[in-house]
């Protein structure tokens, strides 16, 4: 089982349609857990952190299951600009960060 | 405002040259990062230092090395530049260990 996995997509969706990302992980000793956004040919950029009770964010809603060892990415009211590639972030465990390969959402108008 | 630049932005060069990618960071990090990101593989990391003169070697170090002179830069070398070193790097540094990451620009590199 890989590491860090994600549907990676694409996420066609209508402006101001609903989507939902999932990220599942390995490592059961996994402590921190984020969202990173990334534009295209751009470097990737911290859009949340993912909380164990939940947290929201605008527009944003991040959960975290550890039973299930699930992340989840909500976001509401899809504006063109939100267009880009999430990527579900998880500390390893060894003190370093491993990155799953990304869902890819287009909104359009 | 503190930041992290990396240079060249972009860079070509020919299979078995000597290649070092600068990475500059301002924000007086302990904690540096190299990734590079292919399709279809995401970011993967390839070395990581945790203060001058420490460095460790991540999941795809082969070929690629590192030194950590002072807390700004972490330079990252190609050895001998091969085909398959083709992609875009990415220089990041944080705070804490399993805290927020800064991500550089990066540096797009073709090996002919």
């Amino acid at each position: 089982r890989k590491e860090v996995e994600q549907d990676p997509g694409p996420f066609n969706v209508p402006e101001g349609a609903t989507v939902a990302f999932n990220c599942t992980y390995s490592n059961s000793a996994s402590q921190s857990f984020f969202w990173y956004r990334q534009d295209c040919r751009k470097e990737p950029k911290l859009l949340m952190s993912v909380y164990s009770s939940g947290n929201e964010d605008g527009r944003f809603t991040a959960q975290l299951n550890r039973a299930s060892q699930y992340i989840s990415l909500l976001i509401r009211d899809s504006k063109l600009s939100d267009s880009a590639t999430y990527l579900c972030v998880v500390n390893s465990g060894y003190s370093t960060l491993t990155f799953g390969k990304g869902t890819m959402l287009l909104v359009s108008p | 405002d503190a930041e992290i630049t990396q240079s060249p932005r972009h860079k070509i060069t020919e299979t078995g040259r000597q290649v070092t990618l600068a990475c500059h960071q301002t924000w007086n990090h302990n904690n540096m990062f190299w990734y590079r990101q292919d399709l279809g593989h995401g970011l993967r990391l390839i070395h990581y230092s945790y203060g001058v003169q420490d460095t460790n070697k991540g999941e795809v170090s082969d070929g690629y090395s590192v030194s950590r002179s002072n807390t700004e830069d972490l330079p990252l070398t190609l050895e001998s530049a091969a085909s398959s070193q083709t992609s875009v790097y990415f220089c990041a540094s944080s705070e804490s260990l399993d805290w927020e990451q800064f991500f550089g620009p990066g540096t797009r590199l073709t090996v002919l």
